[in-house]
């Protein structure tokens, strides 16, 4: 199975300034396709996950443009330009090229310094 | 607007059964892969099992494989997941997941707790 590790795990964050999460797995993720399906998502308290970022630099519809994704390989990056009090989450990464399983990572809890 | 509503989600004893359903609405159902995921409390997210568009193929998680069946109708436009020999640790809310590019829409979950 593919591990995915994140780092932080918790990220204490002032408002207005930039954060970012590394995710990192335990083998490459780029597919025999040539894609490469890692995603990031989202989970506010008390509510379901939502999907913010697909296949590394993808960003779903109505995700502000202060969230971005970049890496390759085996190193990912999930940026927040700015951040702003809707921000505060758990952050997830997750890998859908090397399945069963999809495996995500343990999660980064981002909260406002 | 793509919905994904879950029910089924209980209160039951360890070795019991229940089973999950998710109603989805807003999509072409029979034209995606669908899956379900599991959060314990307070814990992190964990893949359970996914079934292709037409049913005919399923894959599980190994710690549920041999316990638990995911099925579809898709003239309900409906998924399940029969648990059996439920277990302590399958304590979690059960999310239902659509797959389109990997997991775009996520239900509002529902809570399965096991316990004697």
């Amino acid at each position: 199975d593919v591990v995915m590790s994140q780092s932080p795990l918790s990220l204490p964050v002032t408002l207005g300034q930039p954060a970012s999460i590394s995710c990192r797995s335990s083998q490459s993720l780029v597919h025999s396709d040539g894609k490469t399906y890692l995603n990031w998502f989202q989970q506010r308290p008390g509510q379901s996950p939502r999907r913010l970022i697909y296949q590394v630099s993808n960003r779903d519809s109505g995700v502000p443009d202060r969230f971005s994704g970049s890496g390759s390989g085996t190193d990912f990056t999930l940026k927040i330009s700015r951040v702003e009090a809707e921000d505060v989450a758990i952050y997830y990464c997750m890998q859908s090229t090397h399945w069963p399983p999809y495996t995500f990572g343990q999660g980064t809890k981002l909260e406002i310094k | 607007e793509v919905q994904l509503v879950e029910s089924g989600g209980d209160l039951v004893q360890p070795g019991g059964s229940l089973r999950l359903s998710c109603a989805a609405s807003g999509f072409t159902f029979s034209s995606h892969r669908m899956h379900w995921v599991r959060q314990v409390p307070g814990k992190g997210l964990v893949w359970v099992s996914r079934i292709n568009g037409d049913g005919s193929i399923t894959d599980y998680a190994d710690s549920v494989k041999g316990r638990f069946t995911i099925s579809r109708d898709n003239a309900k436009n409906t998924v399940y997941l029969q648990m059996n020999g439920l277990r302590v640790e399958d304590t979690a809310v059960y999310y239902c997941v659509r797959d389109s590019a990997t997991f775009d829409y996520w239900g509002q979950g529902t809570l399965v707790t096991v316990s004697s």
